[in-house]
């Protein structure tokens, strides 16, 4: 069974920091792709950044970037210039090979300080 | 191209009643996703459908629960005989599920059910 594990249950960081929440996982799969969503306290569940297996670069979505270790089973989300609405939820999200139902980690809360 | 859209957003339902929540994809999805969250809890998967059919309903509840993708219309989430403990919020996510795996799934605005 894959399992996803976020370690961190809360955060803060003072607004225009850098932020980094981290994420493991277990899996036997070689191609794969990793996903973090965001929970804003509206509780939608919004797509921050989607990540390959097979790709060597890590994804990027303007302030919002990764950090991507196959070997290590390690998907951490770095967030830069940290925004007021960037305070959330942060769930870390591993599909399972062939019905791509999604496996979620804990979650961290994160807070960005005025 | 509106997104996924679930409704109604919220529902108060006493013990023993049913309750109803629906989901439409987006526009060109076919497979469809429900999970639930409990409070203070991450989601959890419950099942996937696709038109017509049931794929994967392994984590569903075995008794009052059931879902539904018809042909035509949205798909429907039903819970029967609700209990506090149903208490949740219950998201629906679509992917379009072509060639490629492993799509994108994009989440609604989830139903949040309350039973007093």
């Amino acid at each position: 069974a894959q399992t996803v594990t976020q370690s961190q249950p809360e955060m803060s960081v003072q607004e225009a920091e850098t932020v980094t929440l981290s994420c493991t996982y277990d899996t036997s799969e070689n191609n794969y792709y990793l996903f973090w969503y965001k929970q804003p306290p509206s509780r939608q569940m919004i797509l921050v950044i989607r990540q390959e297996a097979y790709k060597q670069q890590n994804a990027t979505e303007n302030r919002f970037s990764v950090n991507f270790q196959k070997a290590a089973k390690s998907f951490s989300l770095k967030i830069s210039d940290s925004q007021l609405g960037d305070t959330a939820m942060y769930f870390c999200a591993f599909p399972n090979f062939g019905n791509e139902k999604l496996t979620f980690g804990t979650g961290t809360r994160l807070t960005i300080i005025p | 191209n509106a997104g996924v859209m679930q409704n109604p957003r919220h529902l108060v339902r006493r013990r023993g009643q049913e309750a109803r929540l629906r989901c439409s994809p987006m526009k060109g999805h076919s497979h469809v996703y429900w999970y639930r969250q409990l409070p203070e809890e991450g989601l959890k998967f419950m099942v996937y459908l696709q038109k017509e059919n049931i794929i994967d309903e392994s984590g569903m509840p075995k008794e009052r629960f059931s879902a539904e993708f018809p042909k035509e219309g949205p798909s429907i989430l039903r819970i029967q005989q609700v209990v506090r403990g149903d208490s949740a919020a219950y998201f629906c996510a679509s992917s379009p599920r072509t060639v490629e795996y492993q799509e994108t799934q994009y989440f609604g605005p989830g139903t949040r059910l309350l039973v007093l």
